[in-house]
């Protein structure tokens, strides 16, 4: 996905804790989205990051570190229907490149 | 209510005989963006309208055409499908391309090629 490296899948327990981690090419750069995507459905919109940071959003939470070119999404309280693909995606250059997404598992 | 709808959301078609899917929104967005997503792959830009100027990405093979009558509707046709062409097809709309934190995914079209 253009240089936009993240893991192909984790695995995690309902009621935990999960990070995924996004790495990103940084030349043309102006923000970095996260999307959830359930199989064979579209991807819908988590977060979008422009500045540095930690954004939090409910359950949700993503952070930004641009000099690093480095992004994680942060997912609490895990539940079975958080099972889905998670893409990291750069807007560069007016456009939107996605990563291959990271397949997130639920065990109960 | 729906956004951005794709009909139909599933396609059969055989090898080589032309198909068009069809994507329209109720936003009134100037810019409409068709993506290619193959299983297990990232979404693949490629091209999109920024009101009537067509934008294609450099490399969408040739077999890939899109046209778009008016602001709500967008055509993508393939002209000689291959098996390889199967994937789902993802319209996608935002307000202008410097405003991509309100870009809105429609359910997509899965195309199968027999």
């Amino acid at each position: 996905g253009q240089n936009i490296d993240q893991p192909t899948e984790m695995t995690a327990t309902e009621g935990a804790i999960v990070q995924i981690n996004c790495t990103y090419q940084t030349s043309g750069f102006n923000g970095l989205f996260w999307y959830q995507q359930h199989a064979g459905e579209a991807p819908t919109f988590l977060s979008y990051n422009v500045l540095d940071g930690l954004e939090e959003k409910g359950r949700f939470s993503s952070f930004l570190s641009r000099s690093k070119g480095y992004s994680y999404l942060l997912l609490k309280e895990l539940q079975m229907k958080d099972s889905a693909s998670y893409l990291c995606a750069s807007n560069r250059d007016d456009k939107i490149i996605f990563g291959k997404g990271t397949r997130l598992h639920i065990l109960p | 209510d729906a956004m951005v709808i794709q009909n139909p959301r599933y396609q059969v078609t055989q090898f080589g005989k032309p198909v068009t899917l069809s994507c329209s929104q109720t936003l009134n967005h100037n810019v409409m963006y068709w993506y290619q997503q193959k299983s297990s792959q990232a979404p693949k830009l490629l091209f999109h309208y920024y009101d009537k100027d067509f934008n294609n990405e450099a490399d969408t093979p040739d077999n890939f055409q899109s046209r778009r009558p008016n602001t709500s509707f967008c055509f993508l046709d393939i002209r000689s499908p291959g098996l390889g062409d199967a994937a789902m097809y993802l319209c996608a709309t935002s307000r202008d391309p410097g405003n991509l934190y309100e870009q809105y995914f429609g359910p997509g079209t899965r195309l199968t090629v027999t």
